[in-house]
């Protein structure tokens, strides 16, 4: 899983509470991304940052919010909006330039919501 | 639109048996084409990758995959499976739209199942 750390692995919430998930890296990479695993589905794109400060909807970003105030942190928060949030988050991350396209993933989160 | 496409939910073959996972991509211009593993409960892990060069690549564990223009196909082969081979496999392409980002698009998932 690399330099990338997800906490908490397990989460746990009760319907219509926000909650945080946790995404550090220590790469120095400058891209990076949240992905939403269900069974069947691979994975699915939620929102991506390239730099600081910036950061771009995925195809799935409804319900969802995320912020880049520092290169190694790329929290993810999930919304009472979110119409089904029980599933398996990925974060991952890419080093710049045209040398390298692979993304590096954490160990994931798995959040469910009753 | 780019896109990739594992036909097989699952594989299953027998330990010491030759392995391929398949996967087709459809992409305007150049692929730049990944494979992925998947442990329960865990990140997804890079494999392999191919850009541009060999059409044969070799990656980590072993595997290799062979990249088919003509085919558009990308499949993932290992000449001898063992059963820690076990997982969930993704192969994913280079999504050139939406500007200059690493960004991927993955396909539903294989899952490989070797047999003792």
């Amino acid at each position: 899983d690399g330099g990338i750390t997800q906490s908490p692995k397990y989460l746990f919430r009760k319907e219509g509470q926000n909650v945080t998930l946790s995404c550090e890296q220590n790469l120095n990479h400058d891209a990076m991304y949240w992905y939403r695993q269900d069974p069947g589905q691979g994975l699915r794109l939620i929102y991506y940052s390239q730099i600081v400060n910036d950061f771009q909807k995925g195809d799935i970003a409804e319900g969802y919010s995320v912020s880049r105030e520092k290169k190694e942190s790329f929290p993810l928060t999930v919304t009472s909006a979110q119409k089904n949030p029980t599933a398996f988050y990925l974060c991952a991350s890419s080093p710049p330039g045209a040398s390298s396209y692979e993304q590096y993933f954490g160990p994931g989160t798995r959040l469910t919501v009753t | 639109a780019q896109s990739v496409a594992q036909p097989e939910d699952q594989v299953n073959v027998a330990e010491g048996n030759p392995l391929t996972v398949k996967c087709t991509y459809s992409v305007s211009g150049n692929p730049y084409l990944f494979w992925y593993v998947q442990y329960p409960n865990r990140g997804l892990q890079f494999l392999l990758k191919y850009i541009t060069g060999d059409n044969l690549v070799k990656g980590s564990y072993g595997f290799e995959a062979e990249f088919n223009k003509s085919q558009t196909s990308f499949h993932l082969k290992k000449p001898s499976a063992l059963v820690s081979d076990s997982a969930l496999y993704f192969c994913a392409v280079r999504d050139f739209y939406g500007g200059a980002t690493n960004k991927l698009i993955f396909g539903t998932g294989t899952l490989l199942a070797v047999q003792p």
